[in-house]
């Protein structure tokens, strides 16, 4: 697609419950991440993908946070047994591999998912 | 350790300038972005430095020192549009390419 596009834009669930969070990247990007978002805060870095390299994994909060891209492409981040304190935006964001050379310097976000748990 | 800082709000007046600095401490550096976020949006890419000196682009101007671990953003002829946050962030480089974030800074620019 044009942009990075994710899904849903607006999700409530209920405290207890799983929810999933999609992404589908800038096409032929391959360097993705996940950020969090809660009100009037920065941006919490959560994961990144690059390629088929091992994801850098450290930002996840808890063990109820994972996150898979399969193919390459499509991310899918999963929050088990959501709590009240998920509540934000789920920011994705995909750029070319970074490289000294200036490839992957231009990190381009999606309009981001925003879960809230009741 | 990952540290960014950036002060939290400014203001402004249209048509004037204003600059935002930001410092930064990090385990490797490759790269330092500036974004810009209205409210309720994702944020959009306004400039990426990685070597010493000044980038500018429009209205936008973004300056860099790795021996400092300080960049700036220079706002110029300021919009009512420009009401914004604006985030500092740093790629840390090396196995991985996270992109650190700072909390943003607040800018509101008065008639």
């Amino acid at each position: 697609g044009a942009g990075v596009s994710q899904s849903p834009s607006n999700k409530v669930t209920e405290k207890g419950k799983d929810v999933e969070l999609r992404c589908d990247p800038i096409s032929g990007h391959t360097a993705l991440y996940w950020y969090r978002q809660s009100l009037g805060q920065g941006l919490e870095f959560l994961i990144y993908f690059q390629g088929n390299s091992a994801p850098d994994k450290s930002g996840l909060p808890s063990d109820r946070f994972s996150a898979e891209r399969t193919g390459g492409s499509v991310s899918t981040l999963t929050i088990q047994r959501t709590q009240q304190e998920d509540s934000a935006v789920y920011l994705c964001a995909s750029s070319l591999a970074p490289s000294r050379q200036g490839r992957g310097n231009t990190i381009y976000f999606g309009e981001g998912s925003w879960l809230t748990v009741v | 350790g990952q540290n960014i800082d950036q002060p939290t709000e400014m203001t402004a007046t249209e048509g004037a300038i204003v600059q935002i600095n930001c410092t930064y401490q990090t385990s490797g550096f490759n790269g330092l972005f500036w974004y810009q976020q209205h409210a309720g949006e994702a944020p959009t890419f306004l400039s990426y430095n990685v070597l010493d000196g000044l980038e500018e682009k429009g209205r936008f101007s973004s300056f860099l020192s790795r021996s400092k671990g300080y960049s700036y953003l220079l706002l110029k002829e300021l919009q009512m549009k420009d009401s914004a946050s604006y985030l500092c962030a740093v790629r840390s480089g090396g196995a991985t390419n996270k992109l650190i974030f700072g909390t943003g800074t607040l800018l509101a620019v008065q008639p």
